[in-house]
């Protein structure tokens, strides 16, 4: 079982519509969770990091942590042609020392 | 958050050669990560380089193979020793800022020949 699942992909979504993205982690004492987004050829910039069940909102962007599941959701409203990206989940141990990164979802924006 | 440089953005290297790759951060900062995306694929956690103390490997990662070094708190390095094919990776440096968050500079991207 891996660490971190994620689907891989791709998803397709239109322009202006909600991107669902979902996340499953196998350590029950994980602790920290975050969201990348990764363009092609380009490196992974944290879009969201989020700490305690629950819903936290940035903008467009919302995480949603449910530990008692072991499921972390990010959902992009809006979603434009430029969220058109890699996603990666990650997510720490019980120490906080070691990120663990899902394989990625595809996620492409139709105009 | 810290901005962030690697040297060199890429290379072609030879078989059983070795290649350093450098980290430079515009701040201190404690913990500072080195990862491995291989074509398609997720980042792999290879080491954890903390200033003051010796790199912690994870497993299926060798301090022969991946030499760190962590001098200051605001530099390291990486360096791939003896390369194979298999080697050819994008080696990336992150560093954690604020409570747990990790940020990352743009990458090495190595090809072995």
């Amino acid at each position: 079982q891996k660490e971190v699942e994620q689907n891989s992909g791709p998803l397709s979504v239109p322009e202006g519509a909600i991107a669902s993205l979902n996340c499953t982690y196998s350590d029950r004492g994980s602790q920290s969770f975050f969201w990348y987004r990764q363009y092609s050829g380009k490196s992974p910039e944290l879009i969201m990091s989020i700490y305690s069940n629950g819903d936290k909102e940035d903008g467009r962007f919302t995480a949603q942590l449910n530990k008692a599941s072991q499921y972390v959701s990010l959902l992009i409203r809006d979603s434009q042609p430029s969220d058109s990206a890699t996603y990666l989940c990650a997510v720490t141990g019980y120490n906080n020392n070691d990120m663990r990164f899902g394989a990625g979802t595809r996620l492409t924006v139709k105009p | 958050s810290a901005v962030i440089s690697q040297k060199p953005s890429r290379d072609i290297c030879q078989r059983g050669t070795s290649l350093t790759i450098q980290c430079q951060v515009d701040s201190q900062v404690t913990m500072m990560f080195w990862y491995r995306q291989q074509p398609g694929q997720s980042l792999t956690l290879i080491a954890t380089a903390n200033q003051g103390s010796e790199a912690t490997y994870e497993s299926g990662f060798v301090i022969d193979k991946f030499p760190i070094s962590r001098p200051n708190l605001t530099f390291s390095t990486l360096t791939v020793s003896n390369m194979s094919p298999e080697d050819s990776s994008i080696y990336l440096c992150s560093v954690r800022q604020g409570r747990y968050e990790q940020y990352f500079g743009p990458g090495t991207r190595l090809t072995v020949t």
